[in-house]
């Protein structure tokens, strides 16, 4: 059974591009998070996804989207770089929201560097 | 607000047992997981545990939770230098996102 896959794995953009992210579930797992992980701020949730819908949404501007397609996959989108969005950015995949979804799985990651 | 706080190094000797401290603030949580993230990788789950249970044990990996004092354990028997690694705790909050620890690097000695 394939894991979360998550691309591109690195890339570098320039401050005031734009990029997407790609993260496809394990199949058959419906709710799809994002979390950004940088070394001064540590993990932070960006949003999650159930069945093309966010569920959730942290404390990040309105820069930072996401959707959800029919089949579960994700994308999130960062408009207007900046240096700070520099980061290994995570997606996880559960089967439902909520709290009946206990087993949570990351993919490896998107190493963004902006230049 | 919501915060899991531990301990940013732990240092064992190979074939000891490593002990991961975590705490926690929020009591509505449901479950609380640890996982291990080697350098350059993502997040790897090692075990999780629902918040009415007390124990969990996966071969080397125990798992303690004490919910009065909402203090979150991970032990690891036999440590091997494989396990070298930050290793998160985190909560799923009331909001059903995970809300993290800074990591603890653990760090094995020959």
């Amino acid at each position: 059974k394939a894991g979360v896959t998550q691309t591109p794995r690195y890339l570098i953009k320039t401050r005031g591009q734009q990029v997407t992210l790609s993260c496809s579930p394990i199949s058959g797992h419906r709710s799809v998070s994002w979390y950004q992980q940088t070394p001064g701020q540590g993990l932070q949730f960006l949003f999650e996804y159930f069945s093309e819908t966010q569920r959730n949404k942290g404390n990040f501007p309105g820069r930072f989207s996401g959707r959800q397609f029919s089949n579960s996959r994700s994308e999130m989108n960062v408009s207007t770089l900046e240096l700070g969005d520099s980061a290994l950015y995570l997606c996880a995949s559960s089967l439902e929201a909520g709290s009946s979804g206990n087993t949570i799985y990351f993919g490896e990651g998107s190493w963004l560097t902006v230049v | 607000g919501e915060d899991v706080e531990q301990s940013l190094f732990l240092s064992v000797r190979e074939g000891d047992s490593s002990v991961i401290n975590c705490t926690y603030t929020d009591s509505s949580s449901t479950y609380l997981y640890w996982y291990k993230q080697e350098p350059g990788a993502g997040l790897q789950l090692l075990t999780y545990i629902f918040s009415n249970m007390d124990m969990k044990q996966d071969q080397r990996l125990t798992v303690l939770l004490n919910k009065k004092d909402k203090h979150l354990s991970l032990r690891i028997a036999d440590t091997q230098t494989g396990d070298s690694a930050i290793y998160f705790c985190a909560e799923r909050g009331s909001n059903y996102q995970l809300i993290w620890g800074a990591g603890t690097k653990l760090i094995i000695k020959p």
